[in-house]
């Protein structure tokens, strides 16, 4: 069973701190990871995506991968009240096909 | 292109009745998925198609569950004799290739009482 787990949460950070979001996944053979905001209520909303090892930044949000310990991570620097969500990390399994999502880690960003 | 639209947003339905869920993808996209998503977790996989071709489907989905996506373009979802378990938000997303990121619409929510 292709599994991926991140800490539920709440995760609090205060306004202006780099909020730092975690993921592992079992299958060594994913090749795409992605990087999901979803508010209450509303479906989820891409951020970002990285296939390589190493860091990927776009603006405030970085990705950073390492396959060979099978975790993503998302910092996000300059947190926002705006930030406040639930944050869902998804990866393909290793022909491509088919995305599998953790639970989420809700983000609160404090004021 | 307005993106993946899914219809209705609000479903109710008493149990034992069946419903039907359109998603039309965006245009170009070749492949499309659904998935359903309870409260506190994330979306899971019930099923995606590339083009007209049903590729996978989940092992979760019961023989209740059923997708169709004709020539190609706009796809269906039926639950027949809906139990109230169903209650949940049915999303559907697309992706131009198997490793490009997915688009949601807004999802349908569904409440089986």
């Amino acid at each position: 069973q292709k599994e991926v787990e991140q800490n539920s949460g709440p995760l609090s950070v205060p306004e202006g701190a780099i909020a730092s979001l975690n993921c592992t996944y079992s299958d060594r053979g994913s090749q795409s990871f992605f990087w999901y905001r979803q508010y209450s209520g509303k479906s989820p909303e891409l951020i970002m995506f990285i296939y390589s090892n190493g860091d990927k930044e776009d603006g405030r949000f970085t990705a950073q991968l390492n396959k060979a310990s099978q975790y993503v991570s998302l910092l996000i620097r300059d947190s926002q009240p705006s930030d406040s969500a639930t944050y869902l990390c998804a990866v393909t399994d290793n022909y491509g096909q088919n995305f599998v999502f953790g639970p989420g880690t809700r983000l609160s960003v404090l004021p | 292109d307005t993106g993946v639209s899914q219809n209705p947003r609000h479903k109710i339905t008493k149990r034992g009745q069946n419903v039907t869920f359109r998603c039309d993808p965006i245009s170009e996209h070749n492949r499309l998925y659904w998935y359903r998503q309870t409260l506190g977790q994330g979306p899971e996989f019930l099923t995606y198609f590339q083009n007209e071709a049903q590729l996978e489907k989940s092992r979760l989905l019961s023989d209740r569950f059923s997708a169709e996506r004709p020539k190609g373009s706009f796809s269906t979802l039926e639950i027949q004799r809906t139990e109230q378990g169903d209650s949940a938000m049915y999303l559907c997303a697309s992706s131009y290739t198997g490793d490009s990121p997915l688009h949601f619409g807004n999802g349908t929510r569904l409440t089986v009482t």
